[in-house]
Parts: structure tokens; C-alpha cells; sequence
């Protein structure tokens, strides 16, 4: 069965870092997220990216993270300058063509030190 | 106004019992209602979804009950299995706008 891959796992980094979190969503998904959880919170919507741009992001989007996809399957996270607040587990999460029927990739657990 | 609330945080069943998760919400815009199951070291998975226009919505052991008046949804699985351990998310959403999620109940199905 199909499904989003993300690496790392895990990432542990110094606060000021920049992080670049990837995934590979399914192949024939058109519609494409990043979600987050901190540790013992709800799963909170981070951006979402629909033909080879932003088509919504959250407040907690701000001018530190992007996204792109850089070639055909990729799509990355970038956090600049990373706070010690973005510790948390970090979901990608890929549709055939509405946001009902996402399908999340297994995340990655980034530690902000 | 964007919130769905859930309840409980935590809930602990015996095996073949039934496991009961609620959901709030304030938004009358919202028009679907989805649950995700979530184990651990692994990404929500879509478990079972109801829209506005039915009351109930029911796939094997899993059923939800909606009630649109009161702006309230249930989770309920019968016969819970120690496998159904995980945690499980509501979740809503307006249009094709971005799903909102409760904060997660964690379920423990004990023998």
C-alpha cells in the first residue's frame, strides 16, 4: 500500500539552526501538508501546498519556516532559525484531492536544544 | 470558534467493553467529521468520517453518532480489543479548509 515516507525520524539541533524536514508524499497526491504535535497537544495545521504553491498556512507559519518542492516527489519543510519552541513532531500529510482523506507520513521528531 | 474540544484525555476499557470518546464543537460551518486513530511512532491514520445529514455512521466496531443540534460527536467502539489501544483524534472541518483536531484521547484496552 502507498504510502508518505519522512526522514529523519528524529532530529536534534541547536537553537538558531535551520532544519530541512522532508517527505515524499504519494505519488499520484496532488494536495500536500504540514502538520505538528507537541508533545501530549493536538495535531496543529502548519501549511498546505497545492499546485507548486502555499494555498493556506496557519499563525504559526510565520516567516521562519517554507516549503517547496524541489523536484517531482520531494517536498521539504525549512525552519530558518529554529526556537526551542518548535520542538515537537512534525507530519507530512498527502491527498488524492480534498483534504478529507489525508494520509500522514510517520513524522519527525525534531529536539530543539 | 475554530476548536474541537474532546474528552476524556485518557480512558482505560476491558477487553469487549465499549470505548466512548466525545467531541465539541462551535462552528456551524463545519461540515465533516472525521476520527483518526494514531499508534505509537507512527503518523493518524483516517479510522471513520460522518457529515452533517446523517446521525450515525457505522464501519465493524467503529460507530459514530452525530448530533448536530447540540454540536456534539461521539466515538464508539464496541468490543474493544487490546489492538484498538492508541489514540484517537476528532477532528472537523469547513468546506476544504485545513481539518482542525481535539487534542487526542489515549485509550488503553486492558485484558
Amino acid at each position: 500500500e502507498p504510502e508518505v515516507t519522512q526522514t529523519p525520524s528524529h532530529q536534534v539541533t541547536q537553537m538558531g539552526q535551520e532544519v530541512i524536514l522532508r517527505c515524499v508524499p504519494i505519488s499520484n497526491h496532488l494536495y500536500f501538508y504540514w502538520y505538528r504535535q507537541i508533545l501530549g497537544q493536538k495535531v496543529e495545521f502548519l501549511v498546505s501546498f497545492y499546485n507548486n504553491e502555499i494555498s493556506e498556512k496557519s499563525e504559526i507559519f510565520d516567516d521562519q519556516f517554507s516549503v517547496e518542492r524541489p523536484d517531482g516527489s520531494n517536498f521539504t519543510l525549512k525552519i530558518r532559525s529554529t526556537k526551542l519552541e518548535d520542538s515537537a513532531m512534525y507530519f507530512c500529510a498527502s491527498s488524492p484531492g480534498t483534504a478529507e482523506k489525508l494520509f500522514f507520513g510517520s513524522g519527525t521528531q525534531l529536539s530543539v536544544l | 470558534q475554530q476548536q474541537v474540544k474532546q474528552s476524556p484525555q485518557s480512558l482505560i476499557v476491558q477487553k469487549g467493553g465499549i470505548s466512548i470518546i466525545n467531541c465539541a464543537y462551535e462552528n456551524t460551518a463545519f461540515d465533516y467529521f472525521p476520527w483518526y486513530q494514531q499508534f505509537p511512532g507512527k503518523g493518524p491514520a483516517l479510522l471513520i468520517a460522518i457529515r452533517p445529514d446523517v446521525s450515525e455512521k457505522k464501519e465493524g466496531r467503529f460507530t459514530i453518532s452525530f448530533n448536530k443540534s447540540a454540536k456534539q460527536f461521539s466515538l464508539h467502539i464496541m468490543d474493544s480489543q487490546p489492538g484498538d489501544s492508541a489514540t484517537y483524534f476528532c477532528a472537523a472541518m469547513a468546506g476544504n479548509t485545513p481539518l482542525v483536531f481535539g487534542k487526542g484521547t489515549r485509550l488503553s484496552v486492558i485484558a
